[in-house]
């Protein structure tokens, strides 16, 4: 079975400030990571991914994350973020036998001026 | 590229009756999509995977029966509330997935729809 653990429900930070958002995973098998991005009232926007390769992976609108296999993380970073950041943050996991995603329970990034 | 849909975006109804979701891929083939259910303030949940063709796989819990999916197509996947009560009010997601050359592994995710039964 896999889990997703979020260690953050919220994350306050002022604006121009780095960010990151924690995220660890368990699973008995290989995986693939991704974090997305839900703006209110809206669905699931993917910000990056990883199936292979190299273990930083950039996405869009400036964020990065880095995958740790020692340490089962996958954290989500930014250097320097925006008030149009502030949204619900998911990291997912998957595999090619399940191939569903499980999800983490969510961060509520909170970007203050 | 790899943009799903779904319609309607929103839909209020009375208690006992049944509402129709759809989800289409638009620009890719899905050869699999997932319907995910999300309470206010909580993460998804997955309901059930539907692969074109073939009966869809429900989630421990999520009766079939209530929850009717329809992979009819590679494009298209419906997903039925029967009988809706209050306590089916949720935002529904789908997610939809193709082949190598459509994304992969990668999950795609629909706008969702809010679901308020009355």
């Amino acid at each position: 079975a896999q889990s997703v653990t979020q260690l953050d429900s919220q994350v306050p930070v002022f604006e121009e400030a780095p960010v990151e958002l924690r995220c660890n995973y368990s699973s008995s098998v290989s995986v693939y990571l991704f974090w997305y991005v839900q703006y209110p009232n809206q669905g699931l926007q993917l910000l990056l991914k990883y199936l292979s390769g190299s273990t930083l992976v950039k996405g869009i609108n400036g964020f990065e994350a880095e995958f740790n296999k020692s340490q089962t993380s996958f954290h989500l970073r930014k250097p320097s973020v925006h008030i149009s950041d502030t949204a619900e943050y998911f990291c997912a996991v998957g595999d090619t036998g399940r191939r569903a995603l499980t999800f983490g329970s969510g961060t509520r990034l909170q970007v203050q001026p | 590229g790899a943009v799903v849909s779904q319609h309607p975006s929103w839909v209020i109804c009375k208690s006992g009756t049944s509402v129709k979701i759809e989800c289409r891929s638009l620009d890719f083939q899905a050869t699999t999509m997932f319907w995910y259910r999300q309470f206010p303030k909580q993460s998804l949940m997955l309901m059930a995977t539907s692969n074109e063709g073939s009966k869809a796989t429900y989630e421990q819990g999520v009766e079939k029966d209530k929850f009717l999916i329809n992979h009819a197509s590679l494009t298209l996947s419906t997903l039925t509330v029967t009988s809706a009560h209050p306590e089916d009010s949720s935002f529904y997601i789908c997610s939809a997935r193709g082949g190598r050359l459509a994304g992969g592994e990668t999950q795609y995710f629909g706008p969702g729809t809010r679901l308020l039964v009355l």
